[in-house]
Protein backbone atom coordinates (compact mmCIF):
# COMPACT_ATOMS: atom_id res chain seq x y z
CA UNK A 1 0.00 0.00 0.00
CA UNK A 2 1.35 3.42 -0.84
CA UNK A 3 2.06 5.56 2.18
CA UNK A 4 3.69 9.36 2.91
CA UNK A 5 6.45 9.11 5.28
CA UNK A 6 7.17 13.01 7.06
CA UNK A 7 10.19 12.52 9.24
CA UNK A 8 10.57 15.27 11.25
CA UNK A 9 8.02 15.16 14.12
CA UNK A 10 8.88 18.35 15.57
CA UNK A 11 10.97 21.10 14.53
CA UNK A 12 11.82 24.30 16.54
CA UNK A 13 13.58 27.39 14.60
CA UNK A 14 13.89 30.93 15.19
CA UNK A 15 12.45 33.64 13.54
CA UNK A 16 14.54 34.33 9.86
CA UNK A 17 15.68 31.00 10.06
CA UNK A 18 15.49 28.79 6.56
CA UNK A 19 12.80 25.97 6.68
CA UNK A 20 12.94 22.40 5.39
CA UNK A 21 10.50 19.47 6.12
CA UNK A 22 11.18 16.61 4.17
CA UNK A 23 8.49 14.45 2.67
CA UNK A 24 8.77 11.01 0.71
CA UNK A 25 6.09 8.82 -0.35
CA UNK A 26 6.02 5.00 -1.57
CA UNK A 27 4.54 4.51 -4.96
CA UNK A 28 5.60 3.81 -8.48
CA UNK A 29 3.15 5.58 -10.26
CA UNK A 30 1.84 8.93 -11.15
CA UNK A 31 0.76 10.65 -8.24
CA UNK A 32 -0.17 14.36 -7.08
CA UNK A 33 1.32 16.03 -3.72
CA UNK A 34 0.15 18.45 -1.46
CA UNK A 35 1.26 20.14 1.58
CA UNK A 36 -1.50 21.55 3.75
CA UNK A 37 -1.30 23.51 7.16
CA UNK A 38 -3.36 23.74 10.38
CA UNK A 39 -2.24 26.88 12.66
CA UNK A 40 -3.06 26.19 15.86
CA UNK A 41 -7.51 26.28 16.81
CA UNK A 42 -7.79 26.28 12.70
CA UNK A 43 -8.97 23.97 10.28
CA UNK A 44 -6.22 22.44 7.41
CA UNK A 45 -5.56 25.02 5.18
CA UNK A 46 -3.90 24.01 0.89
CA UNK A 47 -0.66 25.49 1.06
CA UNK A 48 0.39 24.20 -2.48
CA UNK A 49 -0.21 21.55 -4.54
CA UNK A 50 1.20 19.90 -7.71
CA UNK A 51 -0.11 18.13 -10.45
CA UNK A 52 2.49 18.36 -13.15
CA UNK A 53 4.97 20.21 -15.24
CA UNK A 54 7.54 22.66 -13.24
CA UNK A 55 8.32 20.49 -10.51
CA UNK A 56 9.20 23.49 -8.73
CA UNK A 57 5.90 24.62 -7.20
CA UNK A 58 5.16 27.68 -5.14
CA UNK A 59 2.14 27.86 -3.00
CA UNK A 60 0.94 30.77 -0.30
CA UNK A 61 2.67 32.71 2.16
CA UNK A 62 6.47 32.39 0.39
CA UNK A 63 6.44 28.60 0.68
CA UNK A 64 7.67 26.05 -1.84
CA UNK A 65 8.26 22.50 -2.78
CA UNK A 66 10.26 20.53 -4.88
CA UNK A 67 8.69 17.32 -6.62
CA UNK A 68 11.92 15.10 -7.39
CA UNK A 69 10.74 11.94 -9.15
CA UNK A 70 14.02 9.79 -8.42
CA UNK A 71 13.64 10.56 -4.87
CA UNK A 72 10.27 10.33 -4.24
CA UNK A 73 10.28 13.32 -2.51
CA UNK A 74 8.43 16.51 -1.73
CA UNK A 75 10.07 18.66 0.00
CA UNK A 76 8.13 21.71 1.81
CA UNK A 77 11.17 24.80 2.03
CA UNK A 78 10.67 28.58 3.06
CA UNK A 79 13.84 30.74 3.16
CA UNK A 80 12.53 32.83 6.18
CA UNK A 81 9.92 31.57 8.76
CA UNK A 82 8.28 33.92 11.12
CA UNK A 83 6.51 33.55 14.25
CA UNK A 84 3.12 33.54 12.46
CA UNK A 85 4.27 30.07 10.79
CA UNK A 86 3.70 27.81 13.49
CA UNK A 87 1.50 25.15 12.59
CA UNK A 88 1.39 21.89 11.83
CA UNK A 89 2.70 20.74 8.45
CA UNK A 90 0.89 17.23 6.73
CA UNK A 91 2.10 16.26 3.16
CA UNK A 92 -0.31 14.35 1.09
CA UNK A 93 -0.14 12.33 -1.71
CA UNK A 94 -2.97 11.17 -4.32
CA UNK A 95 -2.85 8.66 -6.42
CA UNK A 96 -4.01 9.15 -9.74
CA UNK A 97 -6.60 6.40 -10.06
CA UNK A 98 -7.92 7.54 -6.36
CA UNK A 99 -10.22 10.14 -7.16
CA UNK A 100 -10.14 13.04 -4.71
CA UNK A 101 -9.19 11.16 -1.87
CA UNK A 102 -5.81 11.86 -0.43
CA UNK A 103 -3.63 10.02 2.08
CA UNK A 104 -1.36 12.03 4.34
CA UNK A 105 1.69 11.75 6.67
CA UNK A 106 2.22 11.64 10.22
CA UNK A 107 2.53 15.61 10.37
CA UNK A 108 5.51 17.65 11.56
CA UNK A 109 4.89 20.27 14.28
CA UNK A 110 6.51 23.57 13.47
CA UNK A 111 7.56 26.19 16.69
CA UNK A 112 8.55 29.18 15.54
CA UNK A 113 10.44 31.48 18.35
CA UNK A 114 9.99 35.17 18.19
CA UNK B 1 -22.07 28.30 5.50
CA UNK B 2 -19.20 30.32 4.17
CA UNK B 3 -16.92 26.73 5.09
CA UNK B 4 -17.67 22.94 6.38
CA UNK B 5 -19.51 22.97 9.69
CA UNK B 6 -18.35 19.85 12.01
CA UNK B 7 -20.71 19.30 15.41
CA UNK B 8 -20.13 18.94 18.00
CA UNK B 9 -16.39 20.33 18.36
CA UNK B 10 -16.23 18.18 21.46
CA UNK B 11 -17.64 14.65 22.63
CA UNK B 12 -16.84 13.13 25.54
CA UNK B 13 -18.67 9.54 25.53
CA UNK B 14 -18.05 6.72 28.35
CA UNK B 15 -16.98 3.21 26.67
CA UNK B 16 -20.20 1.54 25.05
CA UNK B 17 -22.05 3.97 24.36
CA UNK B 18 -23.14 5.05 20.65
CA UNK B 19 -22.24 8.69 19.03
CA UNK B 20 -22.89 10.92 15.99
CA UNK B 21 -21.00 12.91 14.05
CA UNK B 22 -21.91 15.36 11.99
CA UNK B 23 -20.54 17.21 8.81
CA UNK B 24 -22.04 20.11 7.40
CA UNK B 25 -20.00 20.57 3.88
CA UNK B 26 -19.97 24.01 1.38
CA UNK B 27 -23.12 24.41 -0.37
CA UNK B 28 -22.77 22.44 -3.55
CA UNK B 29 -19.87 20.32 -3.14
CA UNK B 30 -21.21 16.95 -3.84
CA UNK B 31 -17.89 15.28 -2.60
CA UNK B 32 -17.51 14.58 1.11
CA UNK B 33 -14.89 12.84 3.08
CA UNK B 34 -14.45 11.73 6.40
CA UNK B 35 -10.48 10.98 7.80
CA UNK B 36 -9.28 10.38 11.22
CA UNK B 37 -6.42 12.15 13.15
CA UNK B 38 -5.47 9.69 16.02
CA UNK B 39 -2.50 11.09 18.38
CA UNK B 40 0.59 11.49 17.06
CA UNK B 41 -0.57 10.14 13.94
CA UNK B 42 -1.54 11.22 10.44
CA UNK B 43 -5.19 11.69 8.84
CA UNK B 44 -6.23 7.85 7.93
CA UNK B 45 -9.23 7.98 5.13
CA UNK B 46 -12.24 6.53 6.37
CA UNK B 47 -14.87 6.81 4.04
CA UNK B 48 -15.99 8.98 1.05
CA UNK B 49 -19.18 10.14 -0.27
CA UNK B 50 -20.33 11.14 -4.05
CA UNK B 51 -23.64 12.64 -3.84
CA UNK B 52 -25.52 10.30 -1.07
CA UNK B 53 -23.33 7.31 -2.49
CA UNK B 54 -20.43 5.58 -0.71
CA UNK B 55 -18.39 3.88 -3.22
CA UNK B 56 -15.73 2.55 -1.15
CA UNK B 57 -16.13 1.47 2.81
CA UNK B 58 -12.88 -0.36 3.38
CA UNK B 59 -11.51 2.83 5.25
CA UNK B 60 -14.09 2.38 7.97
CA UNK B 61 -12.02 0.58 10.52
CA UNK B 62 -14.58 -1.82 11.97
CA UNK B 63 -18.10 -2.88 11.73
CA UNK B 64 -18.81 -0.94 14.66
CA UNK B 65 -18.45 1.89 12.37
CA UNK B 66 -21.06 3.36 9.97
CA UNK B 67 -21.75 6.53 8.14
CA UNK B 68 -24.59 7.82 5.53
CA UNK B 69 -25.18 11.22 3.97
CA UNK B 70 -28.94 12.33 2.99
CA UNK B 71 -30.22 14.75 0.37
CA UNK B 72 -25.98 15.27 -0.85
CA UNK B 73 -25.66 17.21 2.04
CA UNK B 74 -25.14 16.45 5.38
CA UNK B 75 -23.28 13.71 6.50
CA UNK B 76 -23.13 11.65 9.50
CA UNK B 77 -20.46 9.25 10.97
CA UNK B 78 -22.07 6.97 13.62
CA UNK B 79 -19.32 4.76 16.12
CA UNK B 80 -21.37 1.75 17.85
CA UNK B 81 -19.94 0.18 21.24
CA UNK B 82 -17.17 3.15 21.45
CA UNK B 83 -13.76 2.01 22.62
CA UNK B 84 -11.22 3.60 23.79
CA UNK B 85 -9.39 3.26 20.53
CA UNK B 86 -11.87 5.75 19.03
CA UNK B 87 -10.45 8.19 20.97
CA UNK B 88 -9.01 11.44 17.54
CA UNK B 89 -10.28 13.95 16.00
CA UNK B 90 -12.56 13.00 13.38
CA UNK B 91 -12.68 15.47 10.27
CA UNK B 92 -14.83 16.37 7.44
CA UNK B 93 -13.99 17.59 4.33
CA UNK B 94 -16.01 18.07 1.09
CA UNK B 95 -14.91 18.98 -3.10
CA UNK B 96 -17.09 20.38 -5.79
CA UNK B 97 -16.24 16.88 -7.22
CA UNK B 98 -14.00 14.40 -7.55
CA UNK B 99 -11.52 16.17 -10.12
CA UNK B 100 -8.49 16.48 -8.40
CA UNK B 101 -7.54 19.20 -10.12
CA UNK B 102 -10.35 21.67 -9.88
CA UNK B 103 -11.62 20.74 -6.86
CA UNK B 104 -9.31 21.45 -3.82
CA UNK B 105 -10.92 19.68 -0.48
CA UNK B 106 -12.05 21.95 2.03
CA UNK B 107 -11.74 20.50 5.82
CA UNK B 108 -13.84 21.19 8.74
CA UNK B 109 -12.41 22.01 12.18
CA UNK B 110 -13.22 18.24 13.34
CA UNK B 111 -14.81 16.43 16.36
CA UNK B 112 -12.58 15.42 18.84
CA UNK B 113 -13.83 12.47 20.36
CA UNK B 114 -13.05 11.08 23.53
CA UNK B 115 -13.77 7.81 25.03
CA UNK B 116 -13.34 7.18 28.65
Amino acid sequence: AQSVSQHNHHVILSEAASLELGCNYSYGGTVNLFWYVQYPGQHLQLLLKYFSGDPLVKGIKGFEAEFIKSKFSFNLRKPSVQWSDTAEYFCAVNLNNAGNMLTFGGGTRLMVKP
Amino acid sequence: GAGVSQSPSNKVTEKGKDVELRCDPISGHTALYWYRQSLGQGLEFLIYFQGNSAPDKSGLPSDRFSAERTGGSVSTLTIQRTQQEDSAVYLCASSLGLDRRNSPLHFGNGTRLTVT
